[in-house]
């Protein structure tokens, strides 16, 4: 399983635009991004997820290079419900294998 | 529609007891997962069923046993618990093979070995 690295924390106020990016130099030919939100107390919740070029759908947009190799996150216009554990995860199509959670981007919104 | 239901929600147990945390899916989901979330960490996989009738070992496997007991119910059992168990437990179910469509997670067990 391709492994990822993506920053411990970042920081950012209401109504601005927060980019995670993920860097995952090993993906297979097979293997689709997907990302996850954890809220404290909670089980992970799907976000987003693509395998090539940009995705987007009502929560966020996920870009993907040519290359693969690494995906942003875009959370556009945070509020402070935002405030959560982002999971970067590599794997051969969502759920046929186990996926891998690296320790996540601990996302601060503040006022 | 539940989705995935974990029980119990919170657990004592001293050194030495047995547990079996349960988990229920009414998803229809082929596949189900157990993973464990140490704190500030990541969570990390203890066992999967791919399908009804087959079980796999994840990352972290020992000190734990897993029955899928139908297509709906996957417990997982610890037979002699140690506090290095001390965790927070998340069942998972997915319908692997479907582009889009993700591994939906229950609220977790937490799970105090003493």
């Amino acid at each position: 399983l391709a492994k990822t690295t993506q920053p411990i924390s970042m920081d950012s106020y209401e109504g601005q635009e927060v980019n995670i990016t993920c860097s995952h130099n090993n993906i297979a030919t097979n293997d689709y991004i997907t990302w996850y939100q954890q809220f404290p107390s909670q089980g992970p919740r799907f976000i987003i997820q693509g395998y090539k070029t940009k995705v987007t759908n009502e929560v966020a947009s996920l870009f993907i290079p040519a290359d693969r190799k690494s995906s942003t996150l875009s959370l556009p216009r945070v509020s402070l419900s935002d405030t959560a554990v982002y999971y970067c995860l590599v794997g051969d199509e969502a759920g046929r294998r186990a996926l891998t959670f690296g320790s996540g981007t601990r996302l601060q919104v503040q006022p | 529609n539940a989705g995935v239901t974990q029980t119990p929600k919170f657990q004592v147990l001293k050194t030495g007891q047995s547990m079996t945390l349960q988990c229920a899916q009414d998803m229809n989901h082929n596949s189900m997962y157990w993973y464990r979330q140490d704190p500030g960490m990541g969570l990390r996989l203890i066992y999967y069923s791919a399908s009804e009738g087959t079980t796999d070992k994840g990352e972290v496997p020992n000190g734990y046993n897993v029955s899928r007991l139908n297509k709906r119910e996957f417990s997982l059992r610890l037979e002699s618990a140690a506090p290095s168990q001390t965790s927070v437990y998340f069942c998972a179910s997915s319908d692997p093979g479907m582009w889009d469509q993700p591994q939906h997670f229950g609220d977790g067990t937490r799970l105090s070995i003493l």
